[in-house]
């Protein structure tokens, strides 16, 4: 099967910890992008890549870290920077990357909550 | 600047009714349009892309662009209380390979 696979679907951060969370794909896509949303908000930017080895940011990295050493994996980092971590984490990509944005698939997010 | 306008709601329509959601945008040269689907507790679907202005229609949903209005809208016809969820509207703005998106219109279905 074809798609975007994040884990874990709940994680729990406890003061001062760094959490990682996983996004995979296996659709060949080239764009990955990582948002968070709160309840009653919309989605947010994090951090997005369009090729292996290069990331830009969001509207809101501070806190956050990623890394894309292999097309598939796009990997985030929520450090103890981030002080207010609780949210829905959400992965997604895109087939290809292009002046025309293409449509964003969505994996099927992370629950993360502080202890 | 870039911004994506929704109504939060909800919006209720009765079973069988049009539904009618709308969202602005402030980018006037945006060039691409989403609608996402996203049910409570999971991640959104996609509904809908338009690039034209005017209608495009998929089964029971039609989308609607009016680039001069910065104004896109969907259509849900005989909405289903399976239709009950959270909408998102999401635009590219110029020059930028990411999307912004409206924080959703709530819609409730009731039977």
């Amino acid at each position: 099967d074809g798609g975007i696979t994040q884990s874990p679907k709940y994680l729990f951060r406890k003061e001062g910890q760094n959490v990682t969370l996983s996004c995979e794909q296996n659709l060949n896509h080239d764009a990955m992008y990582w948002y968070r949303q709160d309840p009653g908000q919309g989605l947010r930017l994090i951090y997005y890549s369009q090729i292996v080895n290069d990331f830009q940011k969001g509207d809101i990295a501070e806190g956050y870290s990623v890394s894309r050493e292999k097309k598939e994996s796009f990997p985030l980092t929520v450090t103890s920077a981030q002080k207010n971590p609780t949210a829905f984490y959400l992965c997604a990509s895109t087939p290809r990357v292009a002046g025309h944005q293409e449509t964003q698939y969505f994996g099927p997010g992370t629950r993360l909550l502080v202890l | 600047q870039k911004e994506v306008e929704q109504n939060s709601g909800p919006l209720s329509v009765p079973e069988g009714a049009i539904a009618s959601l709308n969202c602005t945008y402030s980018d006037r040269g945006s060039q691409s349009f989403f609608w996402y689907r996203q049910y409570s507790g999971k991640s959104p679907e996609l509904i809908m892309s338009i690039y034209s202005n005017g209608d495009k229609e998929d089964g029971r949903f039609t989308a609607q662009l009016n680039k001069a209005s910065q104004y896109v809208s969907l259509l849900i016809r005989d909405s289903q209380p399976s239709d009950s969820a959270t909408y998102l509207c999401a635009v590219n703005p110029t020059g930028y390979s990411t999307l912004t998106f409206g924080k959703g219109t709530m819609l409730l279905v009731s039977p």
